[in-house]
């Protein structure tokens, strides 16, 4: 079963705009990273954040945490058509070598050029 | 250096029929991840393989199993094929940096089953 939900489900916006995506999730996690997917390919890591962390950034990504809430969001400033993808965020239980990832149900960026 | 691969890429079976997929981790990678990802959903954890040892199993039916190689590569074996496997199979490697790190993840294997 999936750990949460991603919200929204989709978002188009014009490129240039900023996008941000939400995460709930349901468990205690030692981090939570987000990944991106293009086309039903494979996913590629974009960032990852520990529960002890509440904000980190990399380029245009902007990442925050909230553990008491649960919650995550992931900010993309400044998009580009080639920020079109599906997006999830995956919650981490375990230590190296029984790091199950958890993920939620994704949301589908499409950005309009 | 070479990424995470799958192969095959894309097979159609049959009901019942029996399939294998392949995976190479990234060289140095000794953690091996398999996932299911059904259409429009999220990847969902089946097996991880770390040194050859099965560290965890997601919620599968005996269906499914996996084995790890002394070189570190894997097969996900799935028997008696259902119309509900019908997924995007994707394998993903990892290492050991002194804490939970991201998984590197291959292209997948996108299986069919009519």
């Amino acid at each position: 079963s999936q750990q949460g939900e991603e919200d929204p489900q989709a978002l188009s916006i014009q490129e240039g705009e900023n996008a941000t995506m939400n995460c709930s999730y349901k468990t205690s996690i030692n981090n939570l990273q987000w990944y991106r997917q293009n086309s039903g390919r494979g996913l590629v890591h974009l960032i990852l954040i520990r529960s002890n962390e509440r904000e980190k950034h990399s380029g245009r990504l902007r990442v925050t945490l909230d553990t008491s809430k649960k919650s995550s969001s992931l900010l993309i400033t400044a998009s580009r058509a080639a920020d079109t993808a599906s997006y999830f965020c995956a919650t981490v239980l375990g230590r190296f070598g029984n790091e199950k990832l958890t993920f939620g149900t994704g949301t589908r960026l499409t950005i309009i050029p | 250096d070479a990424g995470v691969t799958q192969s095959p890429t894309h097979l159609i079976k049959t009901r019942g029929q029996h399939v294998t997929l392949r995976c190479s981790p990234i060289s140095g990678h000794k953690s091996v991840s398999w996932y299911q990802q059904v259409l429009g959903q999220g990847p969902q954890f089946i097996f991880q393989y770390y040194e050859k040892e099965e560290r965890g199993r997601g919620n599968f039916p005996d269906r499914f199993s996996a084995r790890q190689f002394p070189n570190y590569s894997s097969e996900l074996n799935v028997n008696a094929l259902l119309l509900g496997d019908s997924a995007l199979y994707l394998c993903a490697s990892s290492w050991d940096r002194g804490g939970t790190g991201e998984l590197f993840f291959g292209e997948g294997s996108r299986l069919t089953v009519l």
